[in-house]
């Protein structure tokens, strides 16, 4: 297995600019979800999944879009880039509502 | 809304000496908290999970947690900490709602063990 496969690990973008981090699983997880992880601020929610064709917003989800098309892959897209959202993002799933998260290796975007 | 607490950026400790990392949380409900660990440029790797149960609930590599319910505090502790430790510790809370696995991370603690 080889868990939760994020891409790309590293990205810059330009303000303003539209990208697509990937997010594939292959441990047939109803759960996924997204964080991102900022200095002092530990891992804060931006969208979430409980199965294919169902999405919901977490803490953080302004500039940000989802879509759950297959149980396997939950894409973060970003539509218009700003600063803000530079910063490291993880992918997440799980096996219900309480299990433990197995996390993708992170994707480091930068924003300029 | 839930929240998690560390209070220490980072903690110092010397090889061999027992080791805890702090933890409060605030829910409204039954909690179930949680313990990862990151090592640099990684992702999050699960430690332990309290459900219910045992108040003291062992994990991986020799860590521990122990659930205080009065206190609202889930401390994380190894007896003989080792320099391989040192890394950075999130707790994190959740409880059951039937809309998905939402957990609320703490801001992290630096663990540092040296020789």
């Amino acid at each position: 297995n080889a868990g939760v496969t994020q891409t790309p690990k590293f990205q810059v973008l330009k303000t303003g600019q539209s990208m697509t981090l990937q997010c594939a699983q292959d441990m047939n997880h109803e759960y996924m979800s997204w964080y991102r992880q900022d200095p002092g601020m530990g891992l804060r929610l931006i969208h979430y999944s409980v199965g294919a064709g169902i999405t919901d917003q977490g803490e953080v989800p302004n500039g940000y879009n989802v879509s759950r098309s297959t149980t396997e892959d939950f894409p973060l897209r970003l539509l218009s880039a700003a600063p803000s959202q530079t910063s490291v993002y993880f992918c997440a799933s799980s096996y219900g509502e309480a299990g433990e998260l197995f996390f993708g290796e992170g994707s480091r975007l930068t924003v300029l | 809304a839930q929240s998690v607490a560390q209070p220490e950026d980072q903690v110092n400790v010397a090889e061999g000496n027992p080791l805890t990392v702090k933890c409060t949380y605030s829910v409204s409900g039954n909690p179930y908290l949680f313990w990862y660990v990151q090592y640099p440029n990684r992702g999050l790797q699960f430690l332990l999970k309290y459900i219910t149960g045992d108040n003291l609930v062992k994990g991986s590599y020799g860590f521990e947690a122990e659930f205080n319910k009065s206190q609202t505090s889930f401390h994380l502790k190894k007896p003989s900490a080792l320099v391989s430790d040192s890394a950075l510790y999130f707790c994190a809370v959740t409880i059951i709602t039937g809309g998905g696995n939402k957990l609320t991370f703490g801001t992290g603690t630096q663990l540092k063990v040296e020789l």
